[in-house]
């Protein structure tokens, strides 16, 4: 069975910090990968897409992913108490339906 | 653009009872799905389709059916609810599979089968 790993947290880091979140996936052949955002009960919001190794940064956030590890991360500087929120790693599974598998997401909360 | 609109926001059902959730989007998507989430999870796949007239099963799919008869509208139906489907439900859309297609969520449904 596909799996995508994160983990659960809570991750603490003090305002000002860079929040490091780690994703893991079991299946080799996919090949798009999303960070969303879920403020507490509020829908899952993208905010970083990768598809290729290496870095891709968008303002604060920088998302890192290596396929031969099968590792995707998702750095973020200069943390904000408005960051706070459960972030959630979905993978595709490389199929023709754009199905996405999703971690159970990693609690982040920013100390002011 | 609205975007992808779910209706009810909440619902209390009894079990035994059936509701429909409601899910539309304005962009000309062609992919919708269902998931549901349960406290401190992820989001688990329920239905989804791939265009008009075409569905297929996720991974938790027991419990609920789907149709889609335009591109717009993708609704869920539950039937006989039962406890263990009290869930948030999310709606998402996108508009091709592959590289570069991601995945738009709606507000949510949040049912309680009491």
């Amino acid at each position: 069975q596909k799996e995508v790993e994160q983990n659960s947290g809570p991750l603490s880091v003090p305002e000002g910090a860079i929040a490091s979140l780690n994703c893991t996936y079991s299946d080799r052949v996919s090949q798009s990968f999303f960070w969303y955002r879920q403020y507490s009960g509020k829908s899952p919001e993208l905010i970083m897409s990768i598809y290729s190794n290496g870095d891709k940064e968008d303002g604060r956030f920088t998302a890192q992913l290596n396929k031969a590890s099968q590792y995707v991360s998702l750095l973020i500087r200069d943390s904000q108490p408005s960051d706070s929120a459960t972030y959630l790693c979905a993978v595709n599974d490389g199929g023709a339906t754009n199905k996405l598998i999703f971690g159970t997401g990693t609690l982040l909360a920013v100390q002011p | 653009n609205a975007g992808v609109t779910q209706t009810p926001k909440f619902r209390i059902l009894k079990i035994g009872q059936s509701m429909t959730l409601q899910c539309a989007q304005d962009m000309n998507h062609n992919y919708m799905y269902w998931y549901r989430q349960d406290p401190g999870m992820g989001l688990k796949l329920i239905y989804y389709s791939v265009g008009a007239g075409i569905t297929d099963k996720g991974e938790v799919p027991n419990g609920y059916n789907v149709s889609r008869s335009t591109t717009e509208d993708f609704p869920l139906r539950l039937e006989l609810a039962a406890p263990s489907q009290t869930s948030v439900y999310f709606c998402a859309s996108s508009y091709l599979a592959g590289v570069g297609n991601e995945q738009f969520f709606g507000p949510g449904t949040r049912l309680t089968v009491l």
